[in-house]
Formats: structure tokens, C-alpha cells, sequence
């Protein structure tokens, strides 16, 4: 059972679009953390939210958190050949406090 | 370095063998992580490290699998009698405080058990 499901799994799309993907839970996150990883690297952290109905805005990625705190979405605007990457959304796992959960992803290649 | 490191950057091996992959925090980070990714997944939580504390291994999927950490830096994640099911990148990250704070991932070391 995934804790995090994120859609969708691929998105293939033209420089210049605009494209929006997906992470939704049917828990409650006290946060949610968004991270960009690239072929050959480690996962890079993008932005946190923390407040139900959050929005953070990164130049062209907008990021919201819904005000249930059970979900959230990127949306990028003009997607760019360096947009390219597999976008993971994570949260902490309730009653840990120090494990994560990870989605598994959507892979995004914006061809030029 | 400043950022996260991990050897080897790749590893083959055969089944039935062992293996070890280290991982070399950022300096001055208590917490370290643990995780593993198989191909087109996300990361699965294998061992948490927080400063002295006793470590969450809540992660890892069988007894084949050990980790520490000396003095508190670095990390080392051993795989006994490896199965083909245990390839996977293995990542590393560390965090300053731990919890939900940011995590600086290293480049993980890619395992292939022929």
C-alpha cells in the first residue's frame, strides 16, 4: 500500500508547456517536501510546505498543499529541457518522527 | 567535500557474496538516512542514525541487512549473501537535526548481484 501516490507515473511534454503533477495521500502530513532527483544523483530537496492551503512559488514551480494537509501539486510553468527529472514527493511518516515516505515519482522529460 | 559522498559509485557482485557501501556525511550532521531505489521507484526507508541515539531499523527488509555508524560520521550499510532482489541504488543522505528538516542526499551506489 503506498502512503503517497503520485501521477502521473510519466509525462512526456514540448518546451514551453505548462504541466502540473500530483501527490495524494489519504493520511494526514504534518508536511510535505517536494524534491527534484536526475539520472546518476541523489535527490535534491525543492521546497516544504507546512500549512494546509500553503502556496510556494520557486521562479517557474509553483507549489500548493491542500488544505486537508493530504495532498499536493507542482505545477511548472513553461517547462524547460533542465526541468527534466523524476520529481518525488515525501512526508514524514506519523509517529516516528524521524522516517520519511516517499512516493515513487513522476518522471518528466520536456523535450526541446 | 561539502556535500554527501558514497563508495563505490557502483558495485557488481555475485550472489551469496557480501557487500559493503559507505557513506560519508556532511560534516557536523547528527542525522543520517539510509534508503533504497529500485529502478523507476521511489525511496524505501532502510535505517535511521540520529547523534547517539539507539538507530530506527525499522527499515531494514531482512537480517541480511546491518548498518553503523562510528563516531557518529560515517556510515557503513552491510549486505550479507546477497540476493538478486537487493539490486538496487542505495542512497545516503544527512540532515543537521533530523526529523523533518532537509535532507542532502549523496549520489548512491548503484548494486547489481548477478
Amino acid at each position: 500500500t503506498q502512503l503517497l501516490e503520485q501521477s502521473p507515473q510519466f509525462l512526456s511534454i514540448q518546451e514551453g508547456e505548462n504541466l502540473t503533477v500530483y501527490c495524494n495521500s489519504s493520511s494526514v502530513f504534518s508536511s510535505l517536501q517536494w524534491y527534484r532527483q536526475e539520472p546518476g544523483e541523489g535527490p535534491v530537496l525543492l521546497v516544504t510546505v507546512v500549512t494546509g492551503g500553503e502556496v510556494k512559488k520557486l521562479k517557474r514551480l509553483t507549489f500548493q498543499f491542500g488544505d486537508a494537509r493530504k495532498d499536493s501539486s507542482l505545477h511548472i510553468t513553461a517547462a524547460q529541457p533542465g526541468d527534466t527529472g523524476l520529481y518525488l514527493c515525501a512526508g514524514p511518516v506519523p509517529n516516528t518522527g524521524n522516517q520519511f515516505y516517499f512516493g515513487t515519482g513522476t518522471s518528466l522529460t520536456v523535450i526541446p | 567535500g561539502a556535500g554527501v559522498s558514497q563508495s563505490p559509485s557502483n558495485k557488481v557482485t555475485e550472489k551469496g557474496k557480501d557487500v559493503e557501501l559507505r557513506c560519508d556525511p556532511i560534516s557536523g550532521h547528527t542525522a543520517l538516512y539510509w534508503y533504497r531505489q529500485s529502478l523507476g521507484q521511489g525511496l524505501e526507508f532502510l535505517i535511521y542514525f540520529q547523534g547517539n541515539s539507539a538507530p530506527d531499523k525499522s527499515g531494514l527488509p531482512s537480517d541480511r541487512f546491518s548498518a553503523e555508524r562510528t563516531g557518529g560520521s560515517v556510515s557503513t550499510l552491510t549486505i550479507q549473501r546477497t540476493q538478486q532482489e537487493d539490486s538496487a541504488v542505495y542512497l545516503c543522505a544527512s540532515s543537521s537535526v533530523g526529523g523533518p528538516d532537509t535532507q542532502y542526499f549523496g549520489p548512491g551506489t548503484r548494486l547489481t548481484v548477478l
